[in-house]
């Protein structure tokens, strides 16, 4: 069974870092590209960033540019979020999401973690 | 970034009804557009890719489309079940930043 588990999330104040991590289950975590998604309760998604499988190429949104950074450990099964300068527009519960095809990246999430839940307050 | 479109924000209906939401497109992405459903308190579940292909396991009551244009796409739902009461989104997967579309509450009637 393909798992997802996400961990990481606080409460923490504007400007101040986090990071979250992801450790993945039942799958061969090192072929497939992985992705970080957001979401505010009662709105939609949004795309955070993601990253290849083996090169770690990596690309972000908009909103977070420059702030966040995607990384993964494929030893040991383990995709992070790297958060710096955290605004409170960054409050959100952060899912990450398995790609679903392996090799080459689709940008199509096949498989989602519960989420962790990142709230930016003074 | 591209901007997703969805209509409408939401919508009521009754089991065994036929649903269409539509998603365009602020600029053309070929047919890298999928769609996800998502239910209160739960992870979204991708449903179509590639504009049209069925996901492993998505009952074939779901469908997608596109205009050809690589601007506007549907989703459709024929035969509506209890289950299908949920919000859907599009995603656009053509060009990074990946962005969603704003969602439609598919509601019971």
């Amino acid at each position: 069974e393909i798992q997802l588990v996400e961990s990481g999330g606080d409460l923490v104040q504007p400007g101040r870092s986090l990071r979250l991590s992801c450790v993945a289950s039942g799958f061969p975590f090192e072929n497939y590209a992985m992705h970080w998604v957001r979401q505010l309760p009662g709105m939609g998604p949004e795309w955070v960033a993601g990253i290849t499988s083996r090169t770690g190429g990596a690309g972000y949104g908009d909103s977070v540019k420059g702030r966040f950074t995607i990384s993964r450990d494929n030893a040991k099964n383990t995709l992070y979020l790297q958060m710096n300068s955290l605004r409170p527009d960054d409050t959100a519960l952060y899912f990450c999401a398995k790609d679903r095809s392996p090799s080459a990246i689709q940008n199509n999430f096949d498989h989602w973690g519960q989420g962790t839940l990142v709230t930016v307050s003074s | 970034a591209i901007q997703m479109t969805q209509s409408p924000s939401s919508l009521s209906a009754s089991v065994g009804d036929k649903v269409t939401i539509t998603c365009r497109a602020s600029h053309g992405i070929r047919n890298d557009l999928g769609w996800y459903q998502q239910k209160p308190g739960k992870a979204p579940k991708l449903l179509i890719y590639a504009t049209s292909t069925l996901h492993d396991g998505v009952p074939s009551r779901f469908s997608g489309s596109g205009s050809g244009s690589g601007t506007d796409f549907t989703l459709t739902i024929t035969n509506l079940q209890p289950e299908d009461f949920a919000t859907y989104y599009c995603l656009q997967d053509y060009i990074y930043p990946l962005t969603f579309g704003g969602g439609t509450k598919v509601e019971i009637k």
